[in-house]
Order: C-alpha cells, then sequence, then structure tokens
C-alpha cells in the first residue's frame, strides 16, 4: 500500500535552517508528481511546493519562495525539503502528498490522493 | 489571489442527518476544485476531485456539485466517523497557486 514517511522537523531558531525529508513506498515514486502541504497549528492547510516526477521542475507558495528547495531522489524514493531563513510562521505540521496524477504536470490540476502522518516544524526563540 | 470561503465554520449535526457545506471561490475555477476530511489528529483525505467526482473507496453518501464560484459538499447521512473538518481547494491558477478554504467543522449535534 501507499506509504508517506516523513522526518526531519524539529524545533530551530528563526533563521536558521531545516531539511525535512519523506520516504515513499508502495507505488512508483519517479512516475508522480509530488507536493509539499503545512498546516499552522489549529489552522489550515497551506500548499506550499510542487515538483514534477522528474524533478527538473518546481514551484512553490510566495509565502516560501526564495526560501525553501524542493527535490527529489528517485533512486532513493525520498522527497525533500530544504527550508532556510527559517521564520515563526514557518511553524506548522509539514505534509509530503502525492498527487493524484491525472493530469500533466503542466496543467496545474493538483489534487492529493495520498498524504503522510506529517512532521511538526517549530520555529521559536 | 483566489480566496476560497467556506462557511459555515462550524456545523452541528445529528447522526442520520444530511449535512451540506459550502465553498466560494473570488473568481471563477471552473470545476476544478476537491474537498477533503481531516479527523483530529489526522492527515487529510481526499473526498471528491473535479467539483462531483468521488475519490476512490470514498462511500456514496458524500457527493460534491457546483462549478464556477459556487460549490457544495453535502453527507447523506452522518455517521461518527463523519464528524471532522472539512476544506475546499481550487486547482484552477497557473503557475500553480493551490488554495483552500478556511474549513468547515462538523460536530456532534
Amino acid at each position: 500500500q501507499v506509504q508517506l514517511v516523513e522526518s526531519g522537523g524539529g524545533v530551530v531558531q528563526p533563521g536558521r535552517s531545516l531539511r525535512l525529508s519523506c520516504a515513499a513506498s508502495g507505488f512508483t515514486f519517479s512516475n508522480n508528481i509530488m507536493h509539499w502541504v503545512r498546516q499552522a497549528p489549529g489552522k489550515g492547510l497551506e500548499w506550499v511546493a510542487v515538483i514534477s516526477d522528474d524533478g527538473r521542475n518546481k514551484y512553490y507558495a510566495d509565502s516560501v519562495k526564495g526560501r525553501f528547495t524542493m527535490s527529489r531522489d528517485n533512486s532513493k524514493n525520498t522527497l525533500y525539503l530544504q527550508m532556510n531563513s527559517l521564520r515563526v510562521e514557518d511553524t506548522a505540521v509539514y505534509y509530503c502528498a502525492r498527487d493524484r496524477g491525472d493530469y500533466d504536470f503542466w496543467s496545474g490540476y493538483y489534487t492529493f490522493d495520498y498524504w503522510g502522518q506529517g512532521t511538526l516544524v517549530t520555529v521559536s526563540s | 489571489e483566489m480566496v476560497m470561503t467556506q462557511s459555515p465554520a462550524t456545523l452541528s449535526v445529528s447522526p442520520g442527518e444530511r449535512a451540506t457545506l459550502s465553498c466560494r471561490a473570488s473568481q471563477s475555477v471552473s470545476s476544478n476544485l476537491a474537498w477533503y476530511q481531516q479527523r483530529p489528529g489526522q492527515a487529510p483525505r481526499l473526498l471528491i476531485y473535479d467539483a462531483s467526482t468521488r475519490a476512490t473507496d470514498i462511500p456514496a453518501r458524500f457527493s460534491g456539485s457546483g462549478s464556477g464560484t459556487e460549490f457544495s459538499l453535502t453527507i447523506s447521512s452522518l455517521q461518527s466517523e463523519d464528524f471532522a473538518v472539512y476544506y475546499c481547494q481550487q486547482y484552477n491558477t497557473w503557475p500553480p497557486a493551490l488554495t483552500f478554504g478556511g474549513g468547515t467543522k462538523v460536530e456532534i449535534k
């Protein structure tokens, strides 16, 4: 069955960096567009970034553009999110999510059919 | 920026009753709208995509409708496991700027 397992969360000071990982199994990882979505404590969902199946193309939410970098290693079935210059407002549970995949990357028709359990990132001094 | 507005914020319903949740887009998203359910302490689960298509293994009591700027999710007869928060999400913008509504909490009356 499809499994997505995030890791790498923790407590970090503002301005510092953190790298999240998401280990995928149960499907052909290299065939799927993947996303990061976050949820601040007690708040709603916010899409963070998307990466194409081959890793060549990425898009980011304005709130993280220039600070976060998404990447993937298809040989390791692993997704990454490098988070630099962290801010207090980046505090959230970060989910990796698989795109449902019915549409081409360039369509922008993205929905999320499988989610990991999430990893909590707390940015605090 | 595409803004998604869900109403009501909280819906109190008795088990077995019907629940209708609303989602409004600030501009047309055609039928590019999805609904998710999030139970406490769990990740979201995809219920509906393309405004009205049920995702895999989603019970028939969940149905979606609408297009353009007005959408609804109906749960025909609420079961205990349906008490949760529901989010709508649009995917009609390019470059991608996916946005979610603020959520509707369905609670036991």
